[in-house]
């Protein structure tokens, strides 16, 4: 059974840093891109950004392009989104997700709050 | 970015009825690789959105075939036949044929 599990969510000050987590299992984790979505209160999906199946390429949203990275460490089957100098328009439930043609597996999201 | 299109926003059917959901893209979807990532989901009450339908017409494992997608280009419908109660909740159409991703709105499904 697929499964992602997300961690490292909370409460931070904008301009500071939080480091997400994603375990996963289930699958080959180094056989599939993955991605971050998430989804701010009472709003709908954005894609943050996605990483190839090797981590060699990265792609981002251009409102978090220079404040985030995405990266994996395929030994340990686990996704990572660094988040620095947050915003208050970064706050969002973030999801975990495999991309294989869609994005056909979700975590169950972790809750991001910037505010002061 | 390829913009989305969802309507209607809302809609209110009663059990065993049918809808549709209309998604249009302001760009072709087709990939250079001649694939239309278009993809169906829905996010239940409380819950993380899960996938129903890929590459526009493509069931994933596990869902009913009440649930049917079609279209071309930058037209697409999501159809719903033989309501449940099971099936209320937002569904989201949204494209992987382009970086970045990108989502419709969603349209909430009520049940009468």
């Amino acid at each position: 059974e697929v499964q992602l599990v997300e961690s490292g969510g909370g409460l931070v000050q904008p301009g500071r840093s939080l480091k997400l987590s994603c375990a996963a299992s289930g699958f080959t984790f180094s056989n599939y891109y993955m991605a971050w979505v998430r989804q701010a209160p009472t709003k709908g999906l954005e894609w943050v950004a996605s990483i190839t199946n090797s981590g060699g390429s990265t792609y981002y949203r251009d409102s978090v392009k220079g404040r985030f990275t995405i990266s994996r460490d395929n030994a340990k089957s686990t996704l990572y989104l660094q988040m620095d100098s947050l915003r208050s328009e970064d706050t969002a439930t973030y999801y975990c997700t495999r991309d294989l043609v869609a994005l056909d597996y979700w975590g169950q999201g972790v809750m991001v709050t910037v505010s002061s | 970015d390829v913009v989305m299109t969802q309507t209607p926003v809302s809609m209110s059917v009663s059990l065993g009825g049918q809808v549709s959901i209309s998604c249009r893209s302001s760009q072709s979807l087709v990939h250079n690789n001649g694939n239309t990532y278009l993809s169906w989901y829905i996010q239940k009450p409380s819950q993380s959105p899960q996938l129903l339908i890929y590459k526009v017409s493509n069931r994933f494992s596990g869902i009913s075939d009440r649930f049917s997608g079609s279209g071309s280009g930058t037209d697409f419908t999501l159809k719903i036949s033989r309501v449940e109660p099971d099936d209320l909740g937002v569904y989201y159409c949204g494209q992987g044929t382009q970086y970045p991703f990108t989502f419709g709105s969603g349209t909430k499904l009520e049940i009468k």
